[in-house]
């Protein structure tokens, strides 16, 4: 099935530093998603991305989708504490699919 | 903000019985899922259900598990006659387009 690869498997970093975490897939995605999870919680989402070469942000947040459509990254500028958590990305693909395919996540810790 | 709310939030059964986990979707969206997380691991797709009917479903979603909109507001999962590998985080989420999906808090399920 499809996979999506993300990376790093987790982080630590220094409160005030920015990160960047991404996402690559063998295969072609039409939407992608950040989600961020706390612990004991459910995902919540951050960004959507719709077309190939978009870059959005949201806050200290931004995305971007790869020009191939197979790859996106998260970058988070100036982190803060409560910037910990698990990041997830998560694709759609082509033809009309609704699932979310997720990565296995990028577990951020931030120390102040 | 309206939210995705899910019942209960754990639940503990023994092996071969059946559970309902019941879920709330945010109000004016058409669209409803239903994911799991196993502890530690990436939050995988179960169904989708648009229009009373499964749009998709994976190959975890087997003859043991059952969906159902019973009323306008409610979205239930049901499990048959659970297993020890059940155990997991069940998300429901619900959207408004079939792209920007919100997720609920979760029901944890432990199976004994």
């Amino acid at each position: 099935g499809q996979q999506l690869n993300q990376s790093p498997q987790s982080m630590f970093i220094q409160e005030g530093e920015d990160v960047s975490m991404n996402c690559t897939s063998s295969s072609i995605f039409n939407t992608w998603l950040w989600y961020k999870q706390d612990p004991g919680e459910g995902p919540v989402l951050l960004i959507a991305l719709y077309k190939a070469g978009e870059l959005t942000s949201n806050g200290r947040l931004t995305a971007q989708f790869g020009i191939t459509r197979k790859d996106s990254f998260l970058n988070i500028s100036a982190s803060i504490p409560s910037d910990v958590g698990i990041y997830f990305c998560a694709g759609q693909s082509q033809g009309g699919s609704e699932k979310l395919v997720f990565g296995k996540g990028t577990k951020l810790t931030v120390n102040p | 903000e309206p939210e995705v709310t899910q019942t209960p939030s754990h639940q503990v059964t023994q092996m071969g019985q059946e559970v309902i986990l019941r879920c709330v979707p945010i109000s004016n969206h058409l669209y409803f899922y239903w994911y799991r997380q196993i502890l530690g691991q990436k939050v995988e797709f179960l169904v989708s259900f648009y229009n009373n009917e499964i749009s998709e479903k994976s190959e975890i979603f087997d003859d043991q598990f059952s969906v159902e909109r019973p009323d306008g507001s409610n979205f239930t999962l049901k499990i048959r006659s659970t297993k020890l590998e059940d155990s997991a985080m069940y998300f429901c989420a619900s959207s408004g387009t079939g792209v920007e999906q919100y997720f609920g808090p979760g029901t944890r399920l432990t199976v004994t």
